[in-house]
């Protein structure tokens, strides 16, 4: 069981270039969300998805994009890379959001991101 | 969410004890208590939750308090695996879908 797969594992983009990271999960999850780590802090929510076809913003969405076409997938695109969007990406799921009993959030082992 | 307040970092021998606390004087009735920890160069893993009651679970144990304004995490024998950086959460059905949000966290020192 693979759980959540996140690729690449690392990468370096230039100022203005555009990317995609890639999540997926194997544990028909509905609930998926993306979240960035920077050093010494804790997780910020960048956005997230409740169900194929629906995604909304956390606490700090601009700069990124997201569709959720499957249950399986939610990727996260850099439109218009930018030095600040240095970062630890984390892409987690669930079946529902992580509250109350039995909905643990499953994450991905991260994308290191380095944008010069 | 509910806030909740943890030391920024705290160290233990090994083999022994550790007991890492968590304050959330604002928690509602409804508000789960969530553990999360984050080995280094890793993604966060659960590690427990509770509402009202103590919980124990293979990896650790959770105790709450009577009022619930406070829990304590506790790992009956720490090894040098546990050194992470360990998050207590609230999570509420009242909050709808937003996800859980991460503090900063306690960082655990395992001394060998």
């Amino acid at each position: 069981n693979a759980g959540v797969t996140q690729t690449p594992k690392f990468q370096v983009l230039k100022t203005g270039q555009s990317m995609t990271l890639q999540c997926a999960q194997d544990m028909n999850h509905e609930y998926m969300s993306w979240y960035r780590q920077d050093p010494g802090m804790g997780l910020r929510l960048i956005h997230y998805s409740v169900g194929a076809g629906i995604t909304d913003q956390g606490e700090v969405p601009n700069g990124y994009n997201v569709s959720r076409s499957t249950t399986e997938d939610f990727p996260l695109r850099l439109l218009s890379a930018a030095p600040s969007q240095t970062s630890v990406y984390f892409c987690a799921s669930s079946y529902s959001p992580g509250r109350g009993a039995s909905e643990k959030l499953f994450f991905g082992s991260g994308t290191q991101l380095s944008v010069l | 969410d509910a806030k909740t307040t943890q030391p920024n970092s705290m160290e233990s021998n090994e083999e022994e004890p550790v007991h890492l606390p968590c304050n959330h004087s604002t928690i509602s009735g409804t508000d789960y208590i969530h553990w999360y920890r984050q080995l280094p160069s890793q993604g966060p893993e659960y590690v427990i939750h509770g509402l009202t009651s103590n919980v124990n679970n293979r990896m650790a144990s959770l105790a709450i308090a009577e009022d619930r304004k406070s829990s304590t995490l506790i790992l009956h024998r720490a090894t040098l695996r546990d050194a992470a950086v360990y998050y207590c959460i609230l999570g509420g059905r009242n909050s709808g879908n937003t996800p859980l949000v991460f503090g900063k966290g306690t960082r655990l020192s395992v001394i060998a």
